[in-house]
């Protein structure tokens, strides 16, 4: 398997637009993450999915974000509209378990300006 | 609320020296611990991870934990530093119906 698999790796936007980040998870996790890392805040966990429903999306800062996750092998983080304060680097992730190892991709670094 | 603590924000070592890195937690519920290593423009990469029985546990690369329970502590160690091992190192802690929360990392340098 060639990993959890993010796209693009790096989105340069203005603000005001809307930004999709996408994941391919490894196939058979049935456990789905998203993280937002900055600087400021470190690692946050946005939402995660099981069996391709959300499960806890309490970490969304904002209505201006939502993600889904219409199959088992691709999920969406969507942004609309972005702001400079949403600039971080998106992670996804992806576990057997809630509680097992959860592999991550390389990240999407996106910056707003 | 539960939380993670990494002391060290940031910590130099030399070569073929030892490393422990320090991690302390505060949950309700028996914790889940974790430590996760995070190479530069790279996602996160598991090291080792607890759940119960021996509280010596040992990882990837040459790395070990032990968990304290009276001390609320997972701290991370090697005995052999290698220039390789320059990196971001996490925290995580998780329980049953309690959010996963990672700590704020400890960024490591090795100098040759």
């Amino acid at each position: 398997d060639a990993g959890v698999i993010q796209s693009p790796r790096h989105e340069v936007t203005e603000m005001g637009q809307e930004v999709t980040l996408r994941c391919k998870p490894i196939s058979g996790h049935d456990y789905l993450f998203w993280y937002r890392q900055t600087m400021m805040r470190g690692l946050e966990l946005l939402i995660y999915f099981n069996n391709n429903v959300p499960i806890d999306d309490s970490g969304m800062p904002e209505d201006r974000f939502s993600a889904k996750m219409p199959n088992a092998s691709f999920s969406t983080l969507k942004i609309q509209p972005s702001e400079p304060r949403d600039s971080a680097v998106y992670f996804c992730a992806s576990s057997l378990g809630v509680w097992t190892e959860a592999f991550f991709g390389q990240g999407t670094r996106l910056t707003v300006v | 609320a539960q939380s993670v603590t990494q002391p060290d924000i940031h910590i130099t070592v030399s070569e073929g020296a030892s490393l422990e890195l320090r991690c302390n937690y505060s949950y309700g519920a028996t914790p889940y611990l974790f430590w996760y290593v995070q190479s530069p423009g790279q996602g996160l990469q598991l090291l080792l991870k607890y759940f119960s029985g021996d509280t010596l546990v040992q990882g990837i690369k040459g790395f070990e934990a032990e968990f304290k329970r009276s001390q609320s502590s997972f701290n991370l160690r090697k005995p052999s530093v290698h220039w390789s091992d320059a990196a971001e190192y996490f925290c995580a802690v998780g329980a049953q119906g309690q959010n996963f929360v990672f700590g704020p990392g400890t960024r490591l340098s090795v100098l040759p």
